[in-house]
């Protein structure tokens, strides 16, 4: 399985953006990048995901670099409730594209 | 819409005994999967069903086992139950993978 390398932790302050990046120098060419979000005592949360293209969605956005070597999850406006452990994951095409191989991720804390 | 059910949320068994955990997934949904949580080796994939046909199966002994129904529901097993398989075990269920995961807040195994 491809390999992601993340920040063991970051911090923030409520509302202001947050940008949290994933590497992956050996992501193949039909690996999509996936993010996720564990909040405590909860399961993961899917958050986004894509494959060559900038994503947007009501909840981040994902900027990937042209070479596809590493990628950033943007929040735009961090609050309390997006303290959580964040995980960067490649899925790729064919029959690993439904196993997520979840890495130790980013711990994200949240200061008011 | 209802999300991803499991049941029990919390379950103490003895070593050497064998337990059952149920999953029901959102409704549309036909690819399952299991995940194993512990504080030492994090989120590990133990398989994936689609269509009552286990697709991909991840680095756990033959102890692990599951089965998936014609409605999507799914069941894992564990037989012969360590003191080692104590972990919070997620369900997950999807479309079709490359979509995002939606998990459940999984079921709590202590084995004493």
């Amino acid at each position: 399985d491809a390999k992601t390398t993340q920040p063991n932790s970051m911090e923030s302050n409520e509302e202001e953006p947050v940008h949290l990046p994933c590497n992956h120098s050996t992501i193949s060419g039909t690996d999509y990048i996936h993010w996720y979000r564990q909040l405590p005592s909860q399961g993961p949360e899917y958050v986004i995901h894509g494959l060559t293209s900038n994503v947007n969605n009501r909840m981040a956005s994902l900027a990937i670099a042209e070479d596809r070597k590493s990628s950033t999850l943007i929040l735009h406006r961090a609050t309390l409730r997006d303290a959580a452990v964040y995980y960067c994951i490649l899925a790729g095409s064919g029959g690993s594209n439904y196993k997520l191989t979840f890495g130790k991720g980013t711990l994200l804390t949240v200061n008011p | 819409k209802a999300g991803v059910t499991q049941t029990p949320r919390y379950l103490i068994k003895t070593r050497g005994q064998q337990v059952t955990l149920s999953c029901s997934p959102i409704s549309g949904h036909r690819s399952v999967s299991w995940y194993q949580q512990t504080p030492g080796q994090g989120l590990q994939f133990l398989f994936e069903y689609f269509s009552e046909t286990q697709r991909n199966k991840g680095n756990f002994p033959g102890r692990f086992s599951g089965r998936q129904f014609s409605n999507s529901r799914s069941e894992m097993n564990v037989s012969t139950l360590e003191l080692g398989d104590s972990a919070l075990y997620l369900c997950a269920s999807g479309v079709r993978g490359l979509d995002g995961y939606t998990f459940g807040s999984g079921t709590r195994l202590t084995v004493v």
